[in-house]
């Protein structure tokens, strides 16, 4: 079956540690991108991919980082620059064409202590 | 700016009728997207809106008005399991897919 997976589900992590999300498909989608979400608020794009190798800042991208090595896989570190790091990421990829909607992964819940 | 408005929590009965409203500002339109998401899972598609009028899928339908910058997603005939949070996207222009989201409107179904 095709998809998109993240891993691990929960991640737990002391403050000041970088840490590293997973994020693969197997959609043959060219587009993935990271959201943010906290309660509240709405999904909030943190980076985006269009092609593989090259990758663009969303609204909230300081003390985050991507690559974009493989079209597959789409890692997401959070920093230590990142000042409130817990929330919950979600992956998501779409063809990258107009009419398209971007299909989502489960989800990891970071939490940092 | 870029402003999309969602009412925060709706509450009603099951086998009842509901709306749930968007209005949106932003630079650019091209289309609109309803998802639903149960609590710590993801987001799933439910319609997408490009032109003025409503889009009929099974119990839910949702309608567009470009000139109003609005939005509605109609649920019938709820069901206890149509408990979730509902997401309005709007899909800018300029070449590409990025999507600005609502906060969400909470749907709860009562017996």
């Amino acid at each position: 079956d095709g998809g998109i997976t993240q891993s691990p589900k929960y991640l737990f992590r002391k403050e000041g540690q970088n840490v590293t999300l997973s994020c693969e498909q197997n959609l043959n989608h060219d587009a993935m991108y990271w959201y943010r979400q906290d309660p509240g608020q709405g999904l909030r794009l943190i980076y985006y991919s269009q092609i593989v190798n090259d990758f663009q800042k969303g609204d909230i991208a300081e003390g985050y980082s991507v690559s974009r090595e493989k079209k597959e896989s789409f890692p997401l570190t959070v920093t230590s620059a990142q000042k409130n790091p817990t929330a919950f990421y979600l992956c998501a990829s779409s063809r990258g064409q107009e009419y398209y909607e971007q299909y989502f992964g489960p989800g990891t819940r970071l939490t940092v202590t | 700016g870029q402003n999309i408005d969602q009412p925060t929590e709706m509450t009603a009965t099951e086998g009842a009728i509901v709306q749930i409203n968007c209005t949106y500002q932003t630079s650019g339109f091209n289309g609109l997207f309803w998802y639903q998401q149960h609590a710590g899972e993801a987001p799933t598609f439910l319609s997408y809106n490009v032109l003025d009028g409503l889009e009929e899928k099974g119990r839910f339908s949702s309608f567009l008005s470009r000139s109003k910058g609005y939005s509605y997603l109609l649920l019938k005939e709820l069901q206890m399991k149509d408990s979730a949070s509902y997401l309005c996207a709007v899909k800018g222009v300029g070449g590409t897919d990025k999507l600005i989201f609502g906060t969400g409107t909470r749907l709860q179904v009562f017996p």
